[in-house]
């Protein structure tokens, strides 16, 4: 049972123009999801981060909109550079009263390549 | 600042064997996690430490896994008897918030472990 997904395996882009990369999950209990890239033969490097009384986070180039009704997340780079070329991590945790809250469920990844 | 350290980067073990990763979180981090990460998917979780207790290890196979963090600082996650299944990337996480708060974490490389 995948209960965050991320439909599209890969996504090109050319440099400068924004890179949108989505995600929906399936879990209503989740209220904070993250966004990680990911080079070759490295661990996943922590980009942004959202909660649910949010729709909306922004660190210079990302953002990250969250649609709570759709369950649905995208972030948005912009201007994409090729050095953002990597794979793209959606994750997401839910609130357990009473037990571990910090506990990420990851999905599978789209790889972004961002053309010169 | 430091980031998460890990060793060995690559193992290649028979089956059956036993092999073990050592991680080093970031200084003052006291909640370190181990994910498994098998080729095409997201990480998946493991284990949970807050300090040197363990909050969550409900997706850790016992039969074959283990995992300890004595002093609340380096960690070490052993399998025994691998299985060809168990080949994958092992990487350590460490956040600053406790296992029960919302948090980034932070990743090491890796350990890529292959089990012929």
């Amino acid at each position: 049972d995948q209960q965050v997904k991320q439909n599209s395996p890969s996504l090109s882009v050319q440099e400068g123009r924004i890179s949108i990369l989505n995600c929906d999950y399936t879990n209503s209990m989740f209220d904070y999801f993250l966004w990680y890239k990911k080079y070759p033969a490295e661990g996943p490097t922590f980009l942004i981060s959202i909660s649910s009384i949010k729709d909306k986070n922004e660190d210079g180039r990302f953002t990250v909109f969250l649609n709570k009704s759709a369950k649905h997340l995208s972030l948005h780079i912009v201007p994409s550079q090729p050095g953002d070329s990597a794979v793209y991590f959606c994750a997401a945790s839910a609130r357990r009263y009473g037990g571990a809250t910090n506990k990420l469920i990851f999905g599978t990844g789209t790889l972004l390549a961002v053309q010169p | 600042e430091a980031g998460v350290a890990q060793s060995p980067r690559y193992k290649i073990i028979e089956k059956r064997q036993s092999v073990a990763f050592w991680c080093n979180p970031i200084s003052g981090h006291a909640t370190l996690y181990w994910y498994q990460q098998i080729l095409g998917q997201g990480p998946k979780l493991l284990i949970q430490f807050q300090n040197n207790g363990v909050v969550d290890d409900s997706q850790l196979p016992k039969d074959r896994f283990s995992a300890e963090r004595l002093k609340g600082v380096d960690s070490t996650l052993k399998i025994q008897p691998a299985k060809l299944e168990d080949s994958a990337v092992y990487l350590c996480a460490s956040s600053l918030v406790s296992a029960y708060q919302m948090g980034a974490q932070y990743f090491g490389p890796g350990t890529r472990l292959l089990v012929l």
